[in-house]
């Protein structure tokens, strides 16, 4: 069964700083990983989706990367901002589902 | 793009009264939705993946005869909660994968729905 592991768990950044949230995955056969945003109390935002043929995908001041070999993918974050405080999940699609990782809670402060 | 419509947000029910949670895709047909749960601080676990026309397929671990699933339509599904308790509080997110986009497995999330149980 795929495994997500995402860390860290929580960070806590100054305004205008670069991040980098990290996901890893157990089973390397995956079709694509999708990274999400959610605010409290709030439903899923999808941020980026990366096919498993793809490296990247960027959007604004977001870049996703994927790994498929080694398990891993990382969410780049450039200039933070304080509306980026949110939760992030990744998620790795194998055949018709999704696992999810655990989330990483980010503070942007201001 | 594509938008998935959950209804209600929120619930606050009675211990032992059932609850009925609406998943609809607004702009395309999905022919399968799934359901997940969310535990306070925790990430999204899987329950069912619900197929248009047929039966749910639950995940280990989850109560059939608890969570009903009906896909009756291309653009609906509705989770139940029967006989709600206490422990059943949670929050309840569906999503739906669009039928014709092939091989992309992509799903569009709805906003979830909170459920509390007195």
């Amino acid at each position: 069964k795929q495994e997500v592991t995402q860390i860290p768990a929580a960070l806590s950044v100054p305004e205008g700083e670069n991040l980098v949230l990290n996901c890893s995955f157990t089973d390397s056969a995956i079709y694509n990983l999708q990274w999400f945003r959610q605010d409290p109390g709030k439903g899923l935002t999808s941020l980026l989706l990366i096919q498993s043929s793809q490296r990247e995908q960027t959007s604004g001041r977001l870049n996703a990367s994927l790994d498929k070999s080694s398990g891993r993918s990382t969410l780049y974050i450039a200039a933070s901002q304080p509306g980026d405080s949110a939760t992030y999940l990744c998620a790795v699609g194998t055949g018709n589902q999704f696992y999810f990782g655990t989330g990483t809670s980010l503070t942007v402060i201001p | 793009g594509a938008v998935v419509s959950q209804h209600p947000s929120w619930v606050i029910c009675k211990s032992g009264t059932s609850v009925k949670i609406e998943c609809r895709s607004l702009d395309f047909q999905a022919t399968t939705m799934f359901w997940y749960r969310q535990f306070p601080k925790q990430s999204l676990m899987l329950m069912a993946t619900s197929n248009e026309g047929s039966k749910a397929t639950y995940e280990q671990g989850v109560e059939k005869d608890k969570f009903l699933i009906n896909h009756a339509s291309l653009t609906l599904s509705t989770l139940t909660v029967t006989s709600a308790h206490p422990e059943d509080s949670s929050f309840y997110i569906c999503s739906a994968k669009d039928r014709t986009i092939s091989g992309a497995n992509v799903l569009t999330f709805g906003a979830g729905s909170r459920l509390t149980v007195l």
